[in-house]
């Protein structure tokens, strides 16, 4: 159950767009469409940001978009604003019935 | 409204046990996907635990053996029962929804119950 490969950390300045990758294998990101990414703040617990690799929950901002090529998934974000200043990570199912997270990106709002 | 509330967290010394709850509200535990995730001091989350509305259970290696996850369909209650815990069990433990209202997605989180194991 190795943790799915996100950058450390990403950087944008206010209306700019940033993507997060997300690297996985044929056994969780690459073999469905199951992919979610949240989003969480210093002291708080995460929230789902995106589902099924691009569908947004109700509420979400049509700023945060999301997309899979092969074992890799992707989180992009249109029109920075200073509030998404956070740390951003995706999840996946796994071939094992089982859930797997990766390492988390931290996004700076220039 | 749907509400994950966790409670049972504390201070435990090494090869201690501990039992979490997460309380339920607002949709019947029993129906849903349930998960616990954690997060250890200054890290990313962790998946622990999943309980499948059929019964099912699955664990993270980390804790296979160790840990077991039940729910009470009369209290509406999710559990996570950790044995022989070690220091770096230390983290806050999350009770999540997972696959409601997004498949396999966690829709639903709670506000997160802080577990140290420490002598």
């Amino acid at each position: 159950q190795s943790a799915l490969t996100q950058p450390a950390s990403v950087s944008g300045s206010p209306g700019q767009s940033i993507t997060i990758s997300c690297t996985g294998t044929s056994s969780d990101v690459g073999g469905y469409n199951y992919v979610s990414w949240y989003q969480q703040y210093p002291g708080k617990a995460p929230k789902l940001i995106i589902y099924e690799v691009s569908n947004r929950p109700s509420g979400v901002s049509n700023r945060f978009s999301g997309s899979k090529s092969d074992n890799t998934a992707s989180l992009t974000i249109s029109g920075l604003q200073a509030e998404d200043e956070a740390d951003y990570y995706c999840g996946s199912y796994t071939r094992n019935y089982t859930r797997v997270f990766g390492g988390g990106t931290k996004l700076t709002v220039l | 409204e749907v509400q994950l509330v966790e409670s049972g967290g504390g201070l435990v010394q090494p090869g201690g046990s501990l039992r979490l709850s997460c309380a339920v509200s607002g949709f019947t535990v029993s129906t849903k996907y349930m998960s616990w995730v954690r997060q250890a001091p200054g890290k990313g989350l962790e998946w622990v635990s999943l309980l499948y509305s059929g019964g099912i259970t699955y664990y993270g290696d980390s804790v296979k053996g160790r840990f077991t996850i039940s729910r009470d369909k009369s209290k509406n209650t999710l559990y996570l029962q950790m044995n022989s815990l070690r220091p770096e069990d230390t983290a806050v433990y999350y009770c999540t929804r997972d696959s409601g209202a997004a498949r396999y997605g966690m829709d639903v989180w709670g506000q997160g119950t802080t577990v140290t194991v420490s002598s």
